[in-house]
């Protein structure tokens, strides 16, 4: 268990709709990672905030957002959802955000969109 | 092309196997890279992290970096079944690790 706590675990939605899905990172972590895996792409970084900022940017599309709270959770919204945004989505935390800081990943939220 | 190419596999070796991960990427700027291990439905986690050019051992675990090359390795002895996993490569240009691109995975299966 790496201490990183993603909900919901699966998610079936239609086309057009708006999903969220949550992290709750790891005690006492700062930096929040969101990342997309699907059979075509892999693992693609997609957003990472920072002790409630965001930090840095990946291959976010424009539908999606995330945001991190003062409790330091973090939710990524999806909107206008498409068949292509079904994959696995893993939000990932660590301390901080250096070198040699380690990154948990949680288990993911596995998203059909159909 | 991809910014980061991993050989495709699958690897099926026996139990006891030394097992060779490859990964090549184009950017030089790449100065971090890492190794993932990833169980079916299970996120990834850390197996080595690396920085420039050199070796690192971890037990039986190995993690090669050839910059000149733009090559990076995994070698895994004496494998055990509990090392069947997809095993991804990732890289990253600054100290922030969690903005790293990452290779498609190779999976890997030990046979008792």
């Amino acid at each position: 268990d790496s201490g990183v706590t993603q909900t919901p675990k699966h998610l079936i939605t239609a086309t057009g709709q708006r999903v969220t899905l949550r992290c709750s990172p790891r005690s006492g972590d700062l930096s929040v990672y969101w990342y997309q895996q699907s059979l075509d792409q892999g693992l693609q970084f997609l957003i990472q905030y920072y002790n409630g900022e965001e930090r840095a940017k990946g291959n976010i599309l424009e539908r999606f957002s995330a945001q991190q709270f003062p409790d330091l959770h973090s939710e990524l919204n999806l909107s206008s959802l498409e068949l292509g945004d079904s994959a696995l989505y893993f939000c990932a935390s660590s301390l901080l955000d250096t070198a040699g800081n380690t990154i948990y990943f949680g288990e993911g939220s596995w998203l059909t969109v159909v | 092309q991809k910014e980061v190419e991993q050989d495709p596999g699958p690897l099926s070796v026996p139990e006891g196997a030394i097992v060779s991960l490859n990964c090549t990427y184009s950017n030089s700027a790449f100065q971090y890279f890492m190794w993932y291990r990833q169980y079916s439905r299970k996120g990834p986690e850390l197996l080595m992290y690396t920085y420039s050019s050199g070796n690192k051992e971890d037990g039986r675990f190995t993690a090669q970096v050839d910059k000149s090359s733009k090559y990076i390795s995994l070698f895994i002895r004496d494998s055990q079944p509990s090392d069947s996993a997809t095993y991804l490569c990732a890289m990253s240009r600054n100290t922030n690790a969690g903005k790293s691109t990452f290779g498609d995975g190779t999976t890997l299966t030990v046979k008792p």
